[in-house]
């Protein structure tokens, strides 16, 4: 079992649609968790960050953290097509290394 | 605006030839950086943290012989694929830590190796 899962999609929706991302994870000693946006054929851009359990929001994004269920979300509202591309949960334990879901790749159709 | 450039961003070369590829943090003196690969529809995986001045810590299964990493400068580091394979082609990332323990990533190099 890995430790994190991540549908990898791919998920398509309409623009303007609610968008819902998920992870579930097995180590419960992860603290930190964020989630990361990757467009095609670059790198990773931090979306958003947040630690321990609870939610988050900056603008469209929101993110949320059930630590007791072992499973975050990211929730884009109003999508537009240049929300495209493959968003990446990743989580940490204190200082240690990043452990990065597979990818979720989604499409905004318009 | 970027933080972390690299280059090239991509490259192709023959097998058995060796691939230098740099990493430069643009606003900050970063003593650690990290290299990371990702295959195509695959996650990325740290393959070593590379620290100013003294070796890099390689994760396990990564052969620190064929993949050099050299932190010569607070701003650069190089990792150099030695003896390339066609296995060896994948999307190679830098990062280096930002302020509030997160990440900052690179562009990525992609490697393709004939």
């Amino acid at each position: 079992q890995k430790e994190v899962e991540q549908d990898p999609g791919p998920l398509s929706v309409p623009e303007g649609a609610i968008v819902s991302l998920n992870c579930t994870y097995s180590n419960s000693a992860f603290q930190y968790f964020m989630w990361y946006r990757q467009y095609s054929r670059k790198g990773p851009e931090l979306l958003m960050y947040t630690y321990s359990s609870g939610n988050k929001e900056d603008g469209r994004f929101t993110a949320q953290v059930d630590k007791s269920s072992k499973y975050i979300s990211l929730f884009i509202r109003d999508s537009q097509p240049s929300d495209s591309a493959t968003y990446l949960c990743a989580m940490r334990v204190g200082n240690e290394k990043l452990t990065f879901g597979t990818g979720t790749r989604l499409t905004i159709i318009p | 605006g970027a933080v972390v450039s690299q280059h090239p961003s991509w490259v192709i070369c023959k097998s058995g030839t060796s691939v230098k590829i740099e990493c430069r943090s643009l606003d900050f003196q970063a003593t650690t950086m990290f290299w990371y690969r990702q295959f195509p529809k695959q996650s990325l995986m740290l393959m070593a943290t590379s620290n100013e001045g003294s070796k890099a810590t390689y994760e396990q299964g990564v052969e620190k012989d064929k993949f050099l990493i050299n932190h010569a400068s607070l701003t650069l580091s190089t990792l150099t694929v030695t003896s390339a394979h066609p296995e060896d082609s994948s999307f190679y990332i830098c990062s280096r830590a930002g302020a509030t323990d997160t990440q900052y990533f690179g562009p990525g190099t992609r490697l393709t190796v004939l």
